[in-house]
């Protein structure tokens, strides 16, 4: 079956401009994670959305990042005023917590993030 | 200290070889423990739960010390194909349930 999407695959921008990235989890997964690799690093946790529940932000490095849930389904997580610092894989992942054996992550192919 | 350490490597071993690596945590309350795999310029992929009693998958085992608070994953027979990195993942609870990745330990086969 279909995995989780992410677009676009790369984006180029300028720094200062606002950036949009879209994540599609796999369909009826409950639960959606936003993450970040730099390059030769681990995964950053940025944001985690479960069902309807108020969604855990802790990780957002700064007030420029946002991300919203639309639906209980795509997502999408906007940086506003991008800086060079925020040039990174941006990854997302959902999970089917709570229906069944749950925690396994099933990770999107990223989003190449570049801020020139 | 960080919340989940694993040595970066990169190790480089030959074909047949036994390799492990360690990873350490630091929340005696984790609660759950996994190692993904991550091939270059992909995205990481679950490769076996660690389960306390310890679990073999294959040529993989993974084994859980809640005592020291460490898990490992071992190798046997290494192939070519082996070559990524292994990122240790821990879950603990909290206000949300967030998954804390290691930075990954590089492995290298070689013919």
């Amino acid at each position: 079956g279909a995995g989780v999407s992410q677009s676009p695959s790369n984006k180029v921008t300028e720094k200062g401009k606002d950036v949009e990235l879209r994540c599609d989890p796999i369909s009826g997964h409950t639960a959606l994670y936003w993450y970040r690799q730099s390059l030769g690093q681990g995964l950053e946790f940025l944001i985690y959305f479960q069902g309807n529940s108020a969604p855990d932000k802790s990780g957002l490095p700064s007030d420029r990042f946002s991300a919203e849930r639309t639906g209980g389904s795509v997502s999408t997580l906007t940086i506003q005023r991008t800086q060079q610092e925020d040039s990174a894989v941006y990854l997302c992942a959902s999970t089917s917590e709570g229906t069944g054996p749950g925690y396994e992550q099933y990770f999107g192919p990223g989003t190449r993030l570049t801020v020139t | 200290r960080k919340e989940v350490e694993q040595d970066p490597g990169p190790f480089n071993v030959p074909e047949g070889a036994t390799v492990a690596f360690n990873c350490t945590y630091s929340n005696s309350a984790s609660q759950s423990f996994f190692w993904y795999r991550q091939d270059c310029r992909k995205e990481p992929k679950l490769l076996m739960s660690v389960y306390s009693s310890g679990n073999e998958d294959g040529r993989f085992t993974a084994q859980l010390n809640r005592a020291s608070q460490y898990i490992s994953l071992l190798i046997r027979d290494s192939k070519l194909s082996d070559s990524a990195t292994y990122l240790c993942v821990v879950i603990s609870s909290g206000s949300a349930r967030q998954l804390t990745f290691g930075s990954g330990t590089q492995l290298t086969v070689l013919p």
